[in-house]
């Protein structure tokens, strides 16, 4: 049973232009999300989180939309750059337990000139 | 530099073979962890640490084993490889077990098993 999830396996889009890539998790016990961004033959590395007490976290060019009662988050990068191609993935966790993470199956990111 | 080694890079492995991918981290966090990727499957926990001394197990755990001897290592054994274990493999550390806390990633060890 897959509790988080993101099912556009990939996404491409202009230099300059909007990019959003969406997440959706079924467990309603999750209260923090994050996004973490893989280049090739690197490890993931963390971009940005949000807790469930907010509806959006921003920093810098990367904002994080959290919509508790659709159990959907989004990832908006404007602008979009070439540097951001990567696959990017999101994860939940559920802090009161100590739970560990539960990350979705990633979206590549491809963007164009 | 900070942050998380991981050994080897990559290794081609017969199969039923023994093989320890090793993981070392200098930034003193209390947990660890080994994730598996998979081309359609994500990131998948395959065992944890909260601490020295303690590990548990994660979503796919069967077939590997892991020991927390110390704060900086955190080797993850196969005991006898079998081609489904053919994947990238992602050390990670963060600053307690804590389920809000950033986790840190290695560079990945790539393992095919024939």
């Amino acid at each position: 049973d897959q509790q988080v999830k993101q099912n556009s396996p990939s996404l491409s889009v202009q230099e300059g232009r909007i990019s959003i890539l969406n997440c959706d998790y079924t467990n309603s016990m999750f209260d923090y999300f994050l996004w973490y961004k893989k280049y090739p033959a690197e490890g993931p590395t963390f971009l940005i989180s949000i807790s469930s007490i907010k509806d959006k976290n921003e920093d810098g060019r990367f904002t994080v939309f959290l919509n508790k009662s659709a159990k959907h988050l989004s990832l908006h990068i404007v602008p979009s750059q070439p540097g951001d191609s990567a696959v990017y993935f999101c994860a939940a966790s559920n802090t009161g337990t100590a739970s560990k993470l539960t990350f979705g199956t990633g979206t590549r990111l491809q963007v164009t000139l | 530099i900070a942050g998380i080694t991981q050994a080897p890079t990559s290794q081609i492995l017969a199969a039923g073979r023994r093989m320890t991918l090793r993981c070392t981290q200098d930034m003193r966090h209390n947990a660890m962890y080994w994730y598996r990727q998979d081309l359609g499957l994500g990131l998948r926990l395959i065992h944890y640490s909260n601490t020295a001394g303690t590990t548990g197990k994660g979503e796919v755990p069967d077939g590997y084993s892991v020991s927390r001897a110390n704060t900086d290592d955190f080797p993850l054994t196969l005991a006898s490889a079998v081609p489904s274990q053919t994947s990238v493999y992602f050390c990670a550390s963060s600053e307690s077990a804590g389920g809000g806390d950033t986790q840190y990633f290695g560079p990945g060890t790539r393992l095919t098993v024939l």
